[in-house]
């Protein structure tokens, strides 16, 4: 079975700081990893995912992950914050081979709830 | 954009009593999903539906919830006897698989709050 670990419940940066959310992963076989986003009141949008080929994977607003294969990680990160980032995110996993749209969809980490000093 | 709606966004019942969450996905899609998120934990997978039947199921999808897509378009999930403790948030989520870039998409979600 695969499992999801994300290092940090709560991460405050400021306006303008980098963004970093760890995210380590357990598979016995090849991961399908995703970042999804809560912002409050909401449901959960896709920022981005990894599947195959390239191991950086850049999504919306900004976010992109690198899939690093040695270190089972798969890290968020943003150059510069901003105050609408304030919000929700979630790691995700799939083994399928339909890549989290197969019938045993997605195993998620507990969610890290990023801030954004002024 | 197409996207996945659900419907109530929110609900409250007494302790129980049945409730029904509808969904209609996205309408290509051909798996369907629910999930839950309890208030400040984790989202927990519990049921995925494909080709008319149960593909996979959870530990807490137990003989209270079922699942019934009754038309071409709608996608529900039933809790026969509401306990308090299934008081959460409930998102639905379909996918096309490889046709949609084997993403799965997620509904705004139902909160449900047992009294």
């Amino acid at each position: 079975a695969q499992s999801v670990t994300q290092l940090g419940s709560h991460v405050s940066v400021s306006e303008g700081a980098l963004v970093l959310l760890r995210c380590n992963y357990s598979s016995s076989v090849p991961p399908y990893l995703f970042w999804y986003v809560q912002y409050p009141n909401q449901g959960l949008q896709l920022l981005l995912k990894y599947t195959t080929g390239a191991t950086l994977v850049k999504g919306i607003n900004g976010f992109e992950a690198e899939f690093k294969k040695s270190e089972t990680s798969f890290h968020l990160t943003k150059p510069s914050a901003h105050m609408s980032d304030a919000a929700e995110y979630f790691c995700a996993v799939s083994v399928t081979g339909t890549s989290g749209g197969g019938a045993d969809g997605l195993t998620f980490g507990k969610g890290t709830h990023l801030i954004i000093q002024p | 954009e197409p996207e996945v709606t659900q419907t109530p966004s929110h609900q409250v019942t007494q302790m129980g009593q049945e409730v029904i969450l509808r969904c209609v996905p996205i309408s290509n899609h051909l798996y369907f999903y629910w999930y839950r998120q309890i208030l400040g934990q984790k989202v927990e997978f519990l049921v995925s539906f494909y080709n008319n039947e149960i593909s996979e199921k959870s530990e807490i999808f137990d003989d209270q919830f079922s699942v019934e897509r009754p038309d071409g378009s709608n996608f529900t999930l039933k809790i026969r006897s509401t306990k308090l403790e299934d008081s959460a948030m409930y998102f639905c989520a379909s996918s096309g698989g490889r046709a949609s870039g084997n993403t799965i998409y997620f509904g705004e979600g139902s909160w449900l709050t047992v009294v």
